[in-house]
């Protein structure tokens, strides 16, 4: 299973705009990266997926480099609500359908 | 509200007392799936099952049985609890498994302890 490494921690601003990365480097062509996040005592939940082009959800945009080794997730004005671990996923054709958590990246977001 | 329930929500139990985990979706989704959460450790997927009638073990299954009876239900049985099973339970599901789009609805969560 591809791997991603993300930041143990981030810290923002509310009403700022947050940049999450995730590096991928061992990406195969026919992964989507997905991010999902957990809220305190809370499960995890879907924020968004992509493959190649940047997209856009309700949510957050993800923004996917040209050679796909890299993404982030942007949060464009982050609330206190946000405050949560965000992580980044691969997902290929393995039919467990398993999500592959790793440490993802705790969220701090001050008032 | 389309979601995915788990039953209880808190269990402090005792070493050897069989206890099952109810988990129920009503999004008619095929696929479903059982993690635990350890610190330091990430979620695991313990069981998986891609319809009814068909399960499959996930990266942690020892100790732990699940069946699919209907669609919408998936519970997690312990049959006999140890303190290592102390730990945080999600139900999760989704459409299909071998989907690369798509999401994974997870439950609340059951916080177990075994004493």
């Amino acid at each position: 299973d591809a791997k991603t490494t993300q930041p143990n921690s981030m810290e923002s601003n509310e009403e700022e705009p947050v940049h999450l990365p995730c590096n991928h480097s061992t990406i195969s062509g026919t992964d989507y990266i997905h991010w999902y996040r957990q809220l305190p005592s809370q499960g995890p939940e879907y924020v968004i997926h992509g493959l190649t082009s940047n997209v856009n959800n309700r949510m957050a945009s993800l923004a996917i480099a040209e050679d796909r080794k890299s993404s982030t997730l942007i949060l464009h004005r982050a609330t206190l609500r946000d405050a949560a671990v965000y992580y980044c996923i691969l997902r290929d054709w393995s039919n467990t359908g398993k999500l592959i958590f790793g440490q993802g990246t705790t969220l701090q977001v001050k008032p | 509200e389309a979601q995915v329930t788990q039953n209880p929500r808190y269990l402090i139990t005792v070493t050897g007392k069989k206890l099952t985990v109810t988990c129920s979706q009503n999004m008619n989704h095929e696929y479903m799936s059982w993690y635990r959460q350890d610190p330091g450790l990430g979620l695991r997927q313990i069981y998986y099952s891609m319809n009814v009638e068909v399960t499959d073990k996930g990266d942690v299954p020892e100790g732990y049985k699940v069946s699919r009876k209907e669609k919408r239900n998936f519970p997690l049985i312990l049959e006999s609890p140890s303190p290592n099973q102390t730990s945080l339970y999600f139900c999760a599901s989704s459409l299909s498994q071998a989907g690369r789009t798509d999401t994974q609805y997870f439950g609340p969560g059951t916080r177990l302890t075994v004493l």
